[in-house]
């Protein structure tokens, strides 16, 4: 069945530390993969996306994600993490086969905190 | 602009009641997602417009569950006879077009306790 693990599902970094948070997919070909952030209050919000081309891909707060086919992840890093970046973290993926859907299949979610 | 507004933002109802939940897409949005989020846990999908026409309600849980969106626009999610486990927060996604390359923009959310 399709579906996305996120293996982690609570991290804690130190300000300035760097963060990987971890995403895998079960699907039978490449989809188009998502990482979102929700912050408490708020509506989710993209932070970057892979649809085709290069696997490193470049999102908005200085976020980073490789796509890596052989190992079917698509992990997020962030080189220095501030304050601000604690929030829940989720991996999801569009299945293009699906039609007339466009709905997108999510994991748990990582929540992320960060110490001073 | 406006982003996606939902309202009410919380609502509590009684076992039993029916609830109605209000979704504003951003202007000019041809496709609409509901998603459903339980307490610790990812979004789920509900259901998919693209204008009027719901091209996909596989994920409603049940036939309590009934979204429309009749003018293309704004969209209602009705949830009749709600039990303890409709409890979950409910987001509204509106993205341009129907593609993923259109990014879906989310709602702040309705939060749903049923008592």
């Amino acid at each position: 069945a399709q579906s996305v693990t996120q293996p982690d599902i609570h991290i804690t970094v130190s300000e300035g530390a760097s963060l990987e948070l971890r995403c895998n997919y079960s699907y039978g070909a490449t989809p188009y993969l998502f990482w979102y952030v929700q912050s408490p209050g708020q509506g989710l919000q993209l932070l970057l996306k892979y649809f085709s081309g290069d696997t490193l891909v470049q999102g908005i707060k200085g976020f980073e994600a490789e796509f890596k086919r052989s190992q079917s992840s698509f992990n997020l890093r962030k080189p220095s993490v501030h304050w601000s970046d604690a929030a829940e973290y989720f991996c999801a993926f569009g299945d293009d086969n699906a039609g007339n859907n466009r709905k997108l299949i999510w994991g748990l979610g990582t929540s992320l905190a960060v110490n001073p | 602009g406006a982003g996606v507004s939902q309202s009410p933002r919380y609502k509590v109802a009684k076992r039993g009641q029916d609830v109605a939940l209000r979704c504003d897409p951003i202007s000019g949005h041809v496709s609409l997602f509901w998603y459903q989020q339980a307490l610790g846990q990812g979004p789920e999908f509900l259901t998919y417009f693209q204008n009027e026409a719901q091209l996909d309600k596989s994920g409603l849980p049940s036939d309590r569950f009934f979204a429309e969106r009749p003018e293309g626009s704004v969209s209602t999610l009705k949830i009749q006879r709600t039990q303890q486990e409709d409890s979950a927060v409910y987001l509204c996604a509106s993205s341009l077009a129907g593609s993923y390359y259109y990014e879906q923009y989310f709602g702040p959310g309705t939060r749903l306790t049923v008592t």
